[in-house]
């Protein structure tokens, strides 16, 4: 299993941002996606996990969506604020292994 | 408030053995459900899975490292330890400890807290 995420995005305050998340095999609605946040200098935070619930204290302008094969999820984040600044990696499984993507690394302009 | 925090040797020679620490306060490694999972991250690289065990003492480990790697837990100092044979220079990296409340990760749930990571480099 990989998971294929773009390298790098920016977007300006206040847009809206979208990130990718492809696997190459398997589904989503089998074995589900998490988004990770990971600022420089803090630990990872979770953001969304389950495919679409929201951690503890992640606002509701994160959201998930996912494709109708369940082959692709895209964090999708409104009302980008400066704070949202850093690298998001998704995370899924294969029920043998835990894989993560390649990150995306977002500036917010 | 639940923390994780690594230790370990940061320089290891090719082939020695490494061992590294992962303490866990606010939480006991055998409180039902708990899952200590191992991570790394190669320098400028993503990340990859390594190891978990879980509060019934299950172990699960990377397909491709499960030959080097073993991953233990001592309740009596709260914590999980994670042990690397054979190491390369490949194996340099930043490795990080997180927990899991997810009953099956290899099927779903995150990782909802991580250390800050303690980093190891493999040099002759």
């Amino acid at each position: 299993l990989l998971l294929t995420q773009p390298h790098s995005t920016s977007e300006f305050p206040g847009k809206t941002v979208t990130i990718s998340c492809t696997r190459t095999s398997g589904s989503f609605a089998s074995n589900s996606v998490q988004w990770y946040q990971k600022r420089p200098d803090t630990s990872f935070t979770t953001v969304i996990y389950d495919n679409s619930q929201r951690a503890s204290g992640i606002p509701d302008r994160f959201t998930v969506s996912i494709d109708s094969s369940s082959k692709s999820a895209t964090l999708i984040i409104s009302g980008l604020q400066a704070e949202d600044e850093a690298d998001y990696y998704c995370q899924s499984s294969d029920g043998h292994n835990v894989v993560f993507g390649g990150g995306t690394r977002l500036t917010v302009l | 408030q639940i923390t994780l925090k690594e230790s370990g040797p940061t320089l290891v020679k090719p082939t020695q053995t490494l061992t590294l620490t992962c303490a866990l306060s606010g939480l006991s490694v055998n409180f039902r459900g708990v899952g200590v999972g191992w991570i790394r991250q190669p320098p400028g690289k993503s990340l990859e899975w390594l190891a978990l065990i879980y509060w019934d003492n299950n172990k699960f480990y990377s397909p491709s490292l499960q030959s080097r790697v073993t991953v233990t837990k001592d309740p009596s100092k709260n914590r999980v330890v994670l042990t690397m044979t054979n190491v390369d220079l490949v194996d340099t990296g930043k490795y990080f400890c997180a927990r899991t409340s997810s009953d099956d990760i290899l099927t779903r749930g995150s990782f909802d807290s991580w250390g800050q990571g303690t980093l190891v480099t493999v040099s002759s």
